[in-house]
């Protein structure tokens, strides 16, 4: 079955960017999905369809789908951003949705 | 603003069963595929199911095994999922979530409900 692979934690110093990869087979050929949850919070959706910004997500928030590898990208993070990061797509050979394992972002 | 609010979530005996419901306001509720999301304690998000706008597909994580069931009344713009043979692998965040259009990316989710299977 497809499995998402998410790094468990990356750190970075506040101004820095932050880059968190999902490593699937071919994630290129699918759309993937991005969401923050901060401690207590349900999760928010930051992007879809690979580089999409829902209103209101900063423009600090961006992404990318190549080959085996989706990556969200955050520019000058900051404290603020400090959450668990995961991504998802829909596998069509299953119709399942599947999720990463997350990312816990710490800004340093 | 949309606001989707779960309810009937509790504890519950290995082996039994609960229905947890979702009511949602301030959309079209018949115009957005809609699903559960579930997470454990200290854990990852896992879907657990996915229903299309007229019900007419249903979708499950092959690990259920058959012991849910995902419906929904659009009459009442209520969700729900029936839960059968519950295990305390089941014990969970139980979160509503909506689709922004007929895929399966959530622009909104509810707070959750905690169910608990315990003895």
């Amino acid at each position: 079955s497809y499995v998402l692979t998410q790094p468990p934690s990356v750190s970075m110093a506040p101004g820095e960017t932050a880059r968190i990869p999902c490593g699937g087979s071919n994630i290129a050929t699918k759309s993937v999905h991005w969401y923050l949850q901060q401690p207590g919070q349900a999760p928010v959706l930051v992007l879809y369809d690979d580089t999409q910004r829902p209103s209101g997500i900063p423009e600090r928030f961006s992404g990318s789908n190549f080959g085996n590898t989706a990556t969200l990208s955050i520019s000058r993070v900051e404290a603020g951003d400090e959450a668990d990061y995961y991504c998802q797509v829909w596998d069509g050979d299953t119709n399942q949705v599947l999720f990463g394992g997350g990312t816990k972002l710490t800004v340093l | 603003e949309v606001q989707l609010l779960e309810s009937g979530g509790g504890l519950v005996q290995p082996g039994g069963s609960v229905r947890l419901s979702c009511a949602a306001s301030g959309l079209t509720f018949s115009s957005y595929t809609m699903s559960w999301v579930r997470q454990a304690a200290g854990k990852g998000l896992e879907w657990v199911s996915g229903i299309s706008r007229t019900s007419g597909s249903k979708y499950y994580a092959q690990s259920l095994k058959g012991r849910f069931t995902i419906s929904r009344d659009n009459s009442k713009n209520t969700l729900y999922l029936q839960m059968n043979s519950l295990r305390a692998e089941d014990t969970a965040i139980y979160y509503c979530v909506k689709s922004q259009r007929d895929g399966f990316d959530y622009d909104y989710w509810g707070q959750g409900t905690l169910v608990t299977v315990s003895s």
